[in-house]
């Protein structure tokens, strides 16, 4: 059974370039999510969706970063413009969050291998 | 503000030599309590959730208590291959999860 995927596994780009990462994950699960790891930061949430829709996006650092979630099996994070200081691992992960008598209950988040950006 | 703190931020531990993890939390309502391995490279990877003080979860050499300030993931007879960055993580209001910093264990053989 295929964890989750992200595309591309390493990204150099020069700074003020677009850069979009994907992801895609996995089946059946409801819930996704999209962090950066960076060591002085380590593991931080930028944005989560529930149900293809953004639940708490309070941790994307400004406007040049967006995430997008038209389907329940591909989702992407794109930087634009992007500057030196994005540069981390960015790692996109998903859980199942069933709803029983209208109360959601979480599961153990599943993570992808990551993205190494590069920002030049 | 809800707030995770590891330590010791590295563990160096001759093979077969237990010790402790720990992570410190504070939280106005906690919902679970999630422990990950990183290897170098990867991704984290999904170990324990403990959701009430007095749970413990065991899987091979691994351990995890936690109490209703503190958890800890106890390597007992550690090898080489449990190597690894230890992350522990709270998840409090929705699905959000508030990372620790990690420890970095290093087993020598």
């Amino acid at each position: 059974d295929a964890g989750v995927i992200q595309s591309p596994r390493h990204e150099v780009t020069e700074m003020g370039q677009e850069v979009t990462l994907r992801c895609k994950p996995i089946s059946g699960h409801n819930s996704l999510f999209w962090y950066r790891q960076t060591m002085m930061r380590g593991l931080e949430l930028l944005i989560y969706f529930n149900n293809n829709v953004p639940i708490d996006d309070s941790g994307m650092p400004e406007d040049r970063f967006s995430a997008k979630m038209p389907n329940a099996s591909f989702s992407t994070l794109k930087i634009q413009p992007s500057e030196p200081r994005d540069s981390a691992v960015y790692f996109c992960a998903s859980s199942l969050a069933p709803r029983f008598r209208g109360v959601t209950t979480y599961n153990e988040q599943f993570f992808g291998p990551g993205t190494r950006l590069t920002v030049l | 503000e809800d707030q995770v703190t590891q330590s010791p931020e590295a563990l160096r531990l001759q093979e077969g030599e237990s010790s402790s993890l720990n992570c410190s939390y504070t939280v106005s309502g906690l919902r679970g309590l999630f422990w990950y391995r990183q290897d170098p490279g990867k991704g984290p990877e999904f170990l324990f959730t403990l959701y009430s003080a007095g749970e413990e979860k065991e899987k091979e050499r691994l351990k995890a208590t936690l109490t209703k300030k503190e958890s800890f993931l106890h390597i007992t007879a550690p090898k080489p291959e449990d190597s690894a960055t230890y992350l522990c993580a709270l998840q409090a209001a929705g699905n959000k999860l508030t990372f620790g910093g990690g420890t970095r264990v290093l087993v020598k053989p």
